[in-house]
């Protein structure tokens, strides 16, 4: 258990509408993650962060933003909600900063974009 | 372009035998490789990696084998038991690239057990 969860753990919502995901860790570690994962594709990342306001982005980054004020949580919004982004969002940590990149995940978020 | 492929989308194996799942990559920099294990509503685990400085890694009744040559790793399962049932991921990083070592992922392998 890597002290992750993320909120709401499910989610309907309409299209145009503005929708934010929650990540929240316990352990204090720097680099946090997104992906989205969709049948056929595996698991894509959306977005980085390496540290408090230190955001990247990942493959699949268009249509979402993050931010993360505190090391504990790291958000995720789709400014405008499309079909195409309904999907299983799953938020992700790293243990340490050098060395392997083992990542362990929070539980998911189901959202659907009607 | 994938850089991680799992070609076989689904396998099934008898309780007590040995599963094989299988990873392709295509990027020579990759220098270490994860398998994850995924149940349905739940987050992937974590279950085994290896450096590229190793052909083999073995856990309990999890090991997995590189080939650097070939670009190829597997991950066998001895004894395949029922829950073992689940998506297995094949995952890749390049620690020392500008991506900061980001894992690449496959498609994932549905492997199911069967008693």
């Amino acid at each position: 258990d890597a002290g992750i969860t993320q909120s709401p753990r499910h989610k309907v919502t309409e299209t145009g509408t503005p929708v934010t995901l929650r990540c929240h860790q316990t352990e204090n570690h720097r680099y946090m993650y997104w992906y989205r994962q969709d049948p056929g594709h595996g698991l894509r990342l959306i977005h980085y962060s390496y540290g408090v306001k230190d955001t990247d982005k990942g493959e699949v980054s268009d249509g979402y933003s993050v931010s993360r004020s505190k090391t504990e949580d790291f958000l995720l919004t789709l400014e405008s909600a499309t079909s195409s982004q309904t999907s299983v969002y799953f938020c992700a940590i790293r243990r340490g900063v050098a060395g392997p990149n083992e990542q362990f995940f929070g539980p998911g978020t189901r959202l659907t974009v009607l | 372009d994938q850089q991680v492929k799992q070609n076989s989308p689904s396998l099934s194996v008898q309780e007590g035998r040995i599963s094989i799942l299988n990873c392709d990559y295509t990027n020579s920099m990759f220098d270490y490789f994860l398998w994850y294990k995924k149940y349905p509503a739940e987050g992937p685990t974590f279950l085994i990696s290896i450096s590229s400085i190793k052909d083999k890694n073995e856990d309990g009744r999890f090991t997995v084998f590189l080939n650097k040559s070939a670009k190829h790793l597997s991950l066998h399962i001895v004894p395949s038991q029922p829950g073992d049932s689940a998506v297995y991921f094949c995952a890749a990083s390049d620690r020392y690239g500008g991506s900061q070592g980001n894992l690449i992922f496959g498609k994932g392998t549905k492997l199911s057990v069967k008693p």
